[in-house]
């Protein structure tokens, strides 16, 4: 079971950062964390990903828990194009292309 | 990453009709995923289709109803038969994101069935 879990819904303010929490408290050793959102009207878009480090890109940070139990999606300063569902998905088969198994997300409102 | 073109973006089909939607990727991929995404709800996988091989479908989803093509390693298409108003969803295709470590998403085809 791959499964993950996220709060419904939250909300930030502008410019303010931002933490989206995920549970995967069954996750093995060679499962992946992967995160996505998808904007309104489109199709999910990659932001991250890790294995047992923390990770950061251009978009946003992901910190992994020393016992990989729980995960964060930091969005350091949150503008109004970030107000999309997001999705924290674990991958099986100890690669980062496993297979994908979205859940229900995240629905993020960011407010001016 | 890939860049994919996905058509038609929208489609308005009478029931019992089929629609195929064309997935084009501008580079070599080996895999192909196609995903559906009912009215508020979140994507689930319908096959998996690799070039030469048939399309390994999900639990759910049969080859009658949802039949791909992968005729080369650009292309794939997704046919969804005898459609009823249960079937008006999204349709999305996607590939590995070469080297990011993710996957590249198309637009999506919005089908409404009537």
């Amino acid at each position: 079971d791959a499964k993950t879990t996220q709060p419904n819904s939250m909300e930030s303010n502008e410019e303010e950062p931002v933490h989206l929490p995920c549970n995967h408290s069954t996750i093995s050793g060679t499962d992946y964390i992967h995160w996505y959102r998808q904007l309104p009207s489109q199709g999910p878009e990659y932001v991250i990903h890790g294995l047992t480090s923390n990770v950061n890109n251009r978009m946003a940070s992901l910190a992994i828990a020393e016992d990989r139990k729980s995960s964060t999606l930091i969005l350091h300063r949150a503008t109004l194009r970030d107000a999309a569902v997001y999705y924290c998905i674990r991958t099986k088969g100890g690669t980062s292309y496993g297979k994908l198994t979205f859940g229900q997300g995240t629905i993020l409102t960011v407010h001016p | 990453s890939a860049v994919i073109s996905q058509k038609p973006s929208r489609d308005i089909c009478q029931r019992g009709t089929s629609l195929t939607i064309q997935c084009q990727v501008d580079s070599q991929v080996t895999m192909m995923f196609w995903y559906r995404q009912q009215p508020g709800q979140s994507l689930t996988l319908i096959a998996t289709a690799n070039q030469g091989s048939e399309a390994t479908y999900e639990s759910g989803f049969v080859i009658d109803k949802f039949p791909i093509s992968r005729p080369n390693l650009t292309f794939s298409t997704l046919t969804v038969s005898n459609m009823s108003p249960e079937d008006s969803s999204i349709y999305l295709c996607s590939v590995p994101g070469q080297g990011k470590g993710g996957y590249t998403f198309g637009s999506g085809t919005r089908l409404t069935v009537v």
